[in-house]
Protein backbone atom coordinates (compact mmCIF):
# COMPACT_ATOMS: atom_id res chain seq x y z
CA UNK A 1 0.00 0.00 0.00
CA UNK A 2 1.08 3.69 -0.47
CA UNK A 3 1.92 5.58 2.38
CA UNK A 4 0.74 9.22 2.72
CA UNK A 5 2.60 11.75 5.46
CA UNK A 6 1.18 14.76 5.86
CA UNK A 7 2.75 17.82 7.49
CA UNK A 8 2.69 18.82 9.95
CA UNK A 9 -0.10 17.65 12.27
CA UNK A 10 -1.27 20.33 13.88
CA UNK A 11 -0.93 24.05 12.62
CA UNK A 12 -1.94 26.97 14.69
CA UNK A 13 -2.45 30.12 12.98
CA UNK A 14 -4.45 33.31 12.41
CA UNK A 15 -7.35 34.95 9.79
CA UNK A 16 -5.27 36.57 7.07
CA UNK A 17 -2.53 33.82 7.13
CA UNK A 18 -0.75 32.26 4.39
CA UNK A 19 -0.79 28.39 5.20
CA UNK A 20 0.74 25.61 3.87
CA UNK A 21 -0.23 21.97 4.47
CA UNK A 22 2.32 19.34 2.54
CA UNK A 23 2.00 15.88 1.50
CA UNK A 24 4.17 13.20 0.89
CA UNK A 25 3.81 9.87 -0.58
CA UNK A 26 5.51 6.62 -0.05
CA UNK A 27 6.38 6.19 -4.24
CA UNK A 28 5.38 8.22 -6.91
CA UNK A 29 1.61 8.66 -7.60
CA UNK A 30 2.39 11.28 -10.97
CA UNK A 31 -0.13 13.62 -10.11
CA UNK A 32 -3.16 11.08 -8.43
CA UNK A 33 -3.63 13.51 -5.57
CA UNK A 34 -6.54 14.96 -3.69
CA UNK A 35 -7.21 17.19 -0.86
CA UNK A 36 -10.24 17.00 1.41
CA UNK A 37 -11.60 19.36 4.38
CA UNK A 38 -13.21 17.87 7.33
CA UNK A 39 -15.06 20.05 10.01
CA UNK A 40 -16.00 18.15 13.43
CA UNK A 41 -19.06 15.74 13.13
CA UNK A 42 -19.17 16.77 9.08
CA UNK A 43 -18.00 14.32 5.99
CA UNK A 44 -15.46 15.59 4.13
CA UNK A 45 -15.53 18.27 1.89
CA UNK A 46 -13.49 17.43 -1.83
CA UNK A 47 -11.43 20.30 -2.35
CA UNK A 48 -8.64 19.99 -4.48
CA UNK A 49 -8.87 16.83 -7.08
CA UNK A 50 -5.75 15.74 -9.38
CA UNK A 51 -3.05 17.50 -7.15
CA UNK A 52 -3.98 21.11 -8.68
CA UNK A 53 -7.56 21.07 -10.02
CA UNK A 54 -9.90 23.45 -8.19
CA UNK A 55 -13.43 21.33 -7.34
CA UNK A 56 -16.36 23.58 -8.35
CA UNK A 57 -17.63 25.64 -5.55
CA UNK A 58 -14.60 26.23 -3.57
CA UNK A 59 -13.43 29.09 -2.75
CA UNK A 60 -9.88 30.08 -4.54
CA UNK A 61 -7.95 31.05 -1.79
CA UNK A 62 -7.23 27.36 -2.07
CA UNK A 63 -4.72 25.68 -4.30
CA UNK A 64 -2.66 22.62 -4.45
CA UNK A 65 0.32 21.66 -6.34
CA UNK A 66 3.16 18.98 -7.15
CA UNK A 67 3.19 15.50 -8.59
CA UNK A 68 5.31 12.37 -7.92
CA UNK A 69 5.90 12.14 -4.76
CA UNK A 70 5.51 15.94 -2.88
CA UNK A 71 2.49 17.65 -2.95
CA UNK A 72 1.32 21.09 -0.97
CA UNK A 73 -2.38 22.63 -0.33
CA UNK A 74 -2.39 26.41 0.01
CA UNK A 75 -4.75 28.39 1.83
CA UNK A 76 -3.78 32.33 0.42
CA UNK A 77 -5.38 33.91 2.90
CA UNK A 78 -7.23 31.88 6.03
CA UNK A 79 -10.87 32.84 6.59
CA UNK A 80 -12.86 32.27 9.96
CA UNK A 81 -14.44 29.01 8.43
CA UNK A 82 -10.90 27.21 6.99
CA UNK A 83 -11.08 26.14 10.36
CA UNK A 84 -10.40 22.60 10.10
CA UNK A 85 -8.31 19.21 9.17
CA UNK A 86 -7.30 18.54 5.62
CA UNK A 87 -6.41 14.95 4.44
CA UNK A 88 -4.58 14.18 1.18
CA UNK A 89 -5.40 11.31 -0.39
CA UNK A 90 -3.69 9.40 -2.65
CA UNK A 91 -5.52 7.23 -5.76
CA UNK A 92 -2.95 5.93 -7.91
CA UNK A 93 -3.74 2.67 -6.97
CA UNK A 94 -5.74 0.50 -4.67
CA UNK A 95 -6.56 0.96 -1.97
CA UNK A 96 -6.32 4.05 -1.96
CA UNK A 97 -4.92 5.88 0.88
CA UNK A 98 -5.33 8.94 3.10
CA UNK A 99 -2.82 11.14 4.74
CA UNK A 100 -3.45 11.38 8.84
CA UNK A 101 -4.63 14.89 8.70
CA UNK A 102 -3.78 18.10 9.40
CA UNK A 103 -5.71 20.17 12.30
CA UNK A 104 -5.79 23.32 11.30
CA UNK A 105 -6.41 25.66 14.64
CA UNK A 106 -7.01 29.04 16.05
CA UNK A 107 -3.63 30.61 17.00
CA UNK B 1 -28.67 19.17 -5.82
CA UNK B 2 -26.69 15.75 -5.24
CA UNK B 3 -28.02 14.09 -1.58
CA UNK B 4 -26.16 11.21 -0.53
CA UNK B 5 -28.12 9.10 2.32
CA UNK B 6 -26.28 6.68 4.30
CA UNK B 7 -28.08 4.29 6.59
CA UNK B 8 -28.25 1.08 8.82
CA UNK B 9 -25.67 1.70 11.02
CA UNK B 10 -25.99 0.68 14.72
CA UNK B 11 -25.39 -1.57 17.59
CA UNK B 12 -24.25 -5.36 16.76
CA UNK B 13 -22.36 -7.75 18.69
CA UNK B 14 -19.15 -9.24 17.78
CA UNK B 15 -19.92 -11.67 15.23
CA UNK B 16 -22.43 -10.16 14.06
CA UNK B 17 -24.13 -8.88 10.60
CA UNK B 18 -25.18 -5.34 9.38
CA UNK B 19 -26.39 -4.32 6.17
CA UNK B 20 -25.36 -0.74 5.47
CA UNK B 21 -27.20 1.17 2.70
CA UNK B 22 -26.65 4.23 0.76
CA UNK B 23 -29.11 6.24 -1.80
CA UNK B 24 -28.50 8.77 -3.55
CA UNK B 25 -30.41 11.28 -5.44
CA UNK B 26 -29.81 14.56 -7.83
CA UNK B 27 -27.35 12.62 -10.26
CA UNK B 28 -27.06 9.98 -12.70
CA UNK B 29 -27.19 7.67 -10.09
CA UNK B 30 -25.61 4.68 -12.92
CA UNK B 31 -22.99 7.18 -14.20
CA UNK B 32 -21.33 6.95 -10.79
CA UNK B 33 -18.62 4.92 -8.75
CA UNK B 34 -19.82 4.38 -5.08
CA UNK B 35 -17.44 3.96 -2.68
CA UNK B 36 -16.92 3.30 1.39
CA UNK B 37 -15.00 5.11 3.41
CA UNK B 38 -14.76 5.07 7.52
CA UNK B 39 -13.80 6.94 10.27
CA UNK B 40 -12.97 5.63 14.04
CA UNK B 41 -14.07 8.74 15.59
CA UNK B 42 -11.60 11.21 16.64
CA UNK B 43 -9.51 9.48 13.83
CA UNK B 44 -8.31 9.50 9.98
CA UNK B 45 -10.07 8.49 6.70
CA UNK B 46 -9.89 4.73 5.43
CA UNK B 47 -11.31 3.40 2.53
CA UNK B 48 -12.70 0.39 2.37
CA UNK B 49 -14.82 -0.54 -0.85
CA UNK B 50 -16.10 0.77 -3.95
CA UNK B 51 -18.41 -0.58 -6.98
CA UNK B 52 -18.27 0.35 -10.47
CA UNK B 53 -21.07 2.19 -12.32
CA UNK B 54 -23.07 -1.06 -13.46
CA UNK B 55 -21.72 -3.34 -10.82
CA UNK B 56 -19.43 -5.62 -12.67
CA UNK B 57 -15.92 -4.48 -10.38
CA UNK B 58 -15.79 -4.95 -6.80
CA UNK B 59 -12.83 -4.10 -4.62
CA UNK B 60 -12.36 -3.68 -1.27
CA UNK B 61 -9.26 -3.27 1.05
CA UNK B 62 -7.68 -6.44 2.21
CA UNK B 63 -8.41 -5.89 5.90
CA UNK B 64 -12.46 -6.75 4.95
CA UNK B 65 -11.94 -8.90 2.26
CA UNK B 66 -14.02 -12.15 3.23
CA UNK B 67 -16.41 -10.64 5.40
CA UNK B 68 -17.46 -6.96 3.82
CA UNK B 69 -19.22 -7.51 0.34
CA UNK B 70 -20.61 -4.29 -1.69
CA UNK B 71 -23.34 -4.55 -4.27
CA UNK B 72 -26.19 -1.66 -6.17
CA UNK B 73 -29.23 -1.34 -7.60
CA UNK B 74 -29.32 0.80 -10.03
CA UNK B 75 -33.05 0.70 -10.01
CA UNK B 76 -33.02 2.09 -6.26
CA UNK B 77 -30.28 4.28 -6.69
CA UNK B 78 -28.72 2.28 -3.84
CA UNK B 79 -25.17 0.59 -3.00
CA UNK B 80 -25.08 -2.13 -0.18
CA UNK B 81 -22.02 -2.82 1.92
CA UNK B 82 -22.85 -5.83 3.53
CA UNK B 83 -20.65 -6.52 6.61
CA UNK B 84 -20.82 -9.92 8.74
CA UNK B 85 -18.75 -11.06 11.56
CA UNK B 86 -18.51 -8.15 12.65
CA UNK B 87 -15.21 -7.17 15.00
CA UNK B 88 -14.78 -4.21 18.10
CA UNK B 89 -12.34 -3.04 15.23
CA UNK B 90 -15.04 -1.94 12.98
CA UNK B 91 -16.52 0.35 15.26
CA UNK B 92 -16.71 3.66 13.32
CA UNK B 93 -18.81 6.23 11.23
CA UNK B 94 -19.34 4.94 7.65
CA UNK B 95 -19.48 7.62 4.71
CA UNK B 96 -20.58 6.50 1.70
CA UNK B 97 -19.06 8.75 -1.42
CA UNK B 98 -19.48 8.92 -5.16
CA UNK B 99 -16.66 8.85 -7.63
CA UNK B 100 -16.88 10.08 -10.84
CA UNK B 101 -15.95 7.65 -14.32
CA UNK B 102 -12.63 9.70 -15.14
CA UNK B 103 -11.41 8.69 -11.65
CA UNK B 104 -13.25 6.29 -9.18
CA UNK B 105 -11.55 7.39 -6.45
CA UNK B 106 -12.42 11.40 -6.40
CA UNK B 107 -14.64 11.29 -3.76
CA UNK B 108 -16.93 13.95 -5.05
CA UNK B 109 -20.27 13.85 -3.09
CA UNK B 110 -20.03 12.18 0.27
CA UNK B 111 -23.07 10.97 2.98
CA UNK B 112 -23.50 12.47 6.43
CA UNK B 113 -22.10 9.24 7.74
CA UNK B 114 -23.97 6.06 9.62
CA UNK B 115 -22.01 4.64 12.86
CA UNK B 116 -22.05 0.94 13.85
CA UNK B 117 -20.68 0.33 17.64
CA UNK B 118 -19.74 -3.53 18.02
CA UNK B 119 -20.40 -4.57 21.61
CA UNK B 120 -21.73 -7.33 23.85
Amino acid sequence: DIQMTQSPSSLPASIGDRVTITCRASQSINSYLNWYQQKPGKAPKLLIYSASSLESGVPSRFSGSGSGTDFTLIISSLQPEDFATYYCQQTSSLPSTFGQGTRLEIK
Amino acid sequence: EVQVVESGGGLVQPGGSLRLSCEVSGITFSYYWINWVRQVPGKGLVWISRVSSDGSAPSSADFVKGRFTISRDNARNTVYLQMKSLRADDVAVYYCATGPHWNPSVFQNWGQGTLVTVSS
